[in-house]
């Protein structure tokens, strides 16, 4: 059974500032990895996917993959206000057709 | 415009009162989901719809069961509420039941179960 864990659970920052979240996973045969964004009160809307080993970028957003480490991550360049939302990673593939296992989420908060 | 729609958005019922939720999409996407989300848990599937009356069980299927007649249309039927099935529920769909494919969400419905 797929564990998706994400950290932190919560994060504060100033605009402008770069933004790290993490998640890690534990089927090592996992191949897609999505990440989704949820302002409050909202649905989760899809931010970005990548489904091979290393760096995707679009726009301010960038995300990591290193599957042997069964990790990765989404870095935020410049955070503005409006990228305040809960971040949830999720996790497809491997053992688990045709569905995605999700983490807990980020709530990320970015001061004016 | 690709939308999924819930109904209803907002509903109150008694421990024991059997609950209808819907959700319907435009996209004639293939696989449906029908997902709980509670604070600290992130999103669990509750059933996932491949087509029409081909239906499996999610991670938290006891206490639910679902429906699927047509392509736009899944329900998720709640027998007897339950008070800890008190959550907000969304309903997803994609393209095909490839996890290389988005998944679009509803807007949810918020369920208080007394």
């Amino acid at each position: 059974q797929q564990n998706v864990q994400q950290s932190p659970e919560s994060l504060i920052v100033p605009e402008g500032a770069r933004t790290s979240l993490n998640c890690t996973f534990s089927d090592s045969a996992s191949q897609y990895f999505w990440w989704y964004r949820q302002h409050s009160g909202k649905a989760p809307k899809a931010l970005m996917s990548i489904f091979s080993n290393g760096e995707k970028e679009e726009g301010r957003f960038t995300i990591h993959l290193n599957k042997a480490s069964l990790h990765f991550s989404l870095h935020i360049r410049d955070s503005q206000p409006s990228d305040s939302a809960l971040y949830l990673c999720a996790v497809g593939g491997g053992s688990a057709l045709g569905r995605l296992h999700f983490g807990a989420g980020t709530q990320l908060i970015v001061i004016p | 415009d690709m939308k999924v729609t819930q109904m209803p958005r907002y509903l109150i019922k008694r421990m024991g009162e059997n609950v209808l939720l819907e959700c319907g999409q435009d996209m004639s996407h293939e696989t449906m989901y029908w997902y709980r989300q509670d604070p600290g848990l992130g999103l669990q599937l509750i059933y996932i719809s491949y087509d029409v009356d081909s239906n499996s069980e999610g991670d938290i299927p006891k206490g639910y069961r679902v429906s699927r007649k047509k392509r736009e249309h899944f329900s998720l039927i709640l027998d007897s509420a339950k008070t800890n099935q008190t959550s907000v529920y969304f309903c997803a769909s994609s393209l095909s039941g490839g996890n290389y494919a988005e998944q679009f969400f509803g807007p949810g419905t918020r369920l208080t179960v007394l």
